[in-house]
Order: structure tokens, then sequence, then C-alpha cells
């Protein structure tokens, strides 16, 4: 079946700019999660979903970035007035549930570049 | 708050070598830990998980790890390893209330020459 797609695959955008990122995510999965890779660096968890409900938002940098999803379904990203320090690799994954062994499947990722 | 390291940023190996990939995670209650690989070009997957049971995981491609709770460890192993094992090897820990919320660690760059 289909795996967790994301788009754009990659995005340039100016400093002060606001991007969208957006993932969808395996069909029938409830729970859904942002990372955000940033070079020679781990994941960093940014926020993720049960349903619509978004539990834990704590990730999230700064109130620049928000993220909502609808009909348990689709996921934005959303970045406003980006700075360069938001360049990295925007990872989105799936799974079927939110309990805590639940294996998350991983998209491509969209890699985001601030000039 | 939960943290994870690994110790080891970036591994070379010849075929056939052992590998052990070193992960620590810092949390004091029941965790559920997680190594997932990124091969050249595709997509983070599972390798193995280890959420209950049996501390001793095996995975897919020969891969192994052992959870050892005193020592709040989940080293990742292969006896044997091959030149399509070379990845980046990312350990994650799940905690407690934070059922959502996975921390990874820094990665390891794992090269093996053929």
């Amino acid at each position: 079946g289909a795996g967790v797609s994301q788009s754009p695959s990659n995005k340039v955008t100016e400093k002060g700019k606001d991007v969208e990122l957006r993932c969808d995510p395996i069909s029938g999965h409830t729970a859904l999660y942002w990372y955000r890779q940033s070079l020679g660096q781990g994941l960093e968890f940014l926020i993720y979903f049960q349903g619509n409900s978004a539990p834990d938002k704590s990730g999230l940098p700064s109130d620049r970035f928000s993220a909502e999803r609808t009909g348990g379904s689709v996921s934005t990203l959303t970045i406003q007035r980006t700075q360069q320090e938001d360049s990295a690799v925007y990872l989105c994954a799936s799974s079927l549930g939110d309990r805590g062994w639940e294996t998350q499947y991983f998209g491509p990722g969209t890699r985001l570049l601030v000039l | 708050a939960q943290s994870v390291s690994q110790h080891n940023h970036h591994v070379i190996l010849s075929e056939a070598a052992s590998l052990e990939l070193g992960c620590n995670y810092s949390y004091g209650g029941t965790v559920n830990l997680f190594w997932y690989v990124q091969y050249p070009g595709q997509h983070l997957q599972l390798l193995l998980k280890y959420f209950s049971g049996d501390p001793l995981v095996k995975g897919i491609k020969g891969f192994e790890a052992e959870f050892i709770k005193s020592k709040f460890s989940f080293n990742l192993r292969k006896p044997s390893v091959q030149w399509s094992d070379t990845a980046e090897y990312f350990c994650a820990v799940n905690a407690g209330s934070n059922a959502g919320k996975s921390t990874f660690g820094d990665g390891t760059t794992l090269t093996v020459k053929p």
C-alpha cells in the first residue's frame, strides 16, 4: 500500500516568507508526527496528533511554527516569517495509534532551505 | 526529560566484521526502545523494537539488540556486517506519559567497506 507522502520534496524560500509543508499519512493511521532534522543531527520532535488533536506541542521551537490536521488525515506544518535557522529536513511519520510501542512509518521528508 | 545518547557518530568496518552500536537513554520508568535505519536514498524505517518480554530483540537483516535496564542501554549488534548495511542508524526512546513523543539520538553513520 501507499506509504507516508510529503510535499514539496524541496523548498527554497527567502527569509521572512511563510511556508507550508504537507503530510499525507498512511490510510487508517490515527497518529501523525512531525520531526525536524538539521544537518548532522538527530530527529527533533516537533508535534504529534492523535486524530485531529495535538496532545503534545512541546517541541514546536517558537510561535512561528504551527500545525494542524484535518479529517484525521492530512496535516500541514506552517512556518511563518522563516529564518535561516529553520533550514532543515522536516520529516513526517504516522502510526496506527499513539501507544508508545507503535512503529512509526516515515515519509521522505521536505528539505527546506531559507536564504 | 528523556534523552538518548549514541556513542559513535561514524563507524567504519570491513565486510564480515562484527558490529555493536551503543545507545544509552535517561529515563527512570518504563520505556519503549527502537532502532531505526536510513539506507542511502531511502526513508527511515524500523529495524527492531523492545517494549516488553525478552530483553534480547531480533530484527530484520540479522540485527539484534539487548535491553539492559540496569545500564539504561539498548545496544545494536550484528555478528557479520555486509556492504549493504551501510546506512545511518538511530536509536529512539519513548517513555512514560509521553506516549506519542519519541526522542531520537543523533545517529551513527555506518560505512562498510567491501
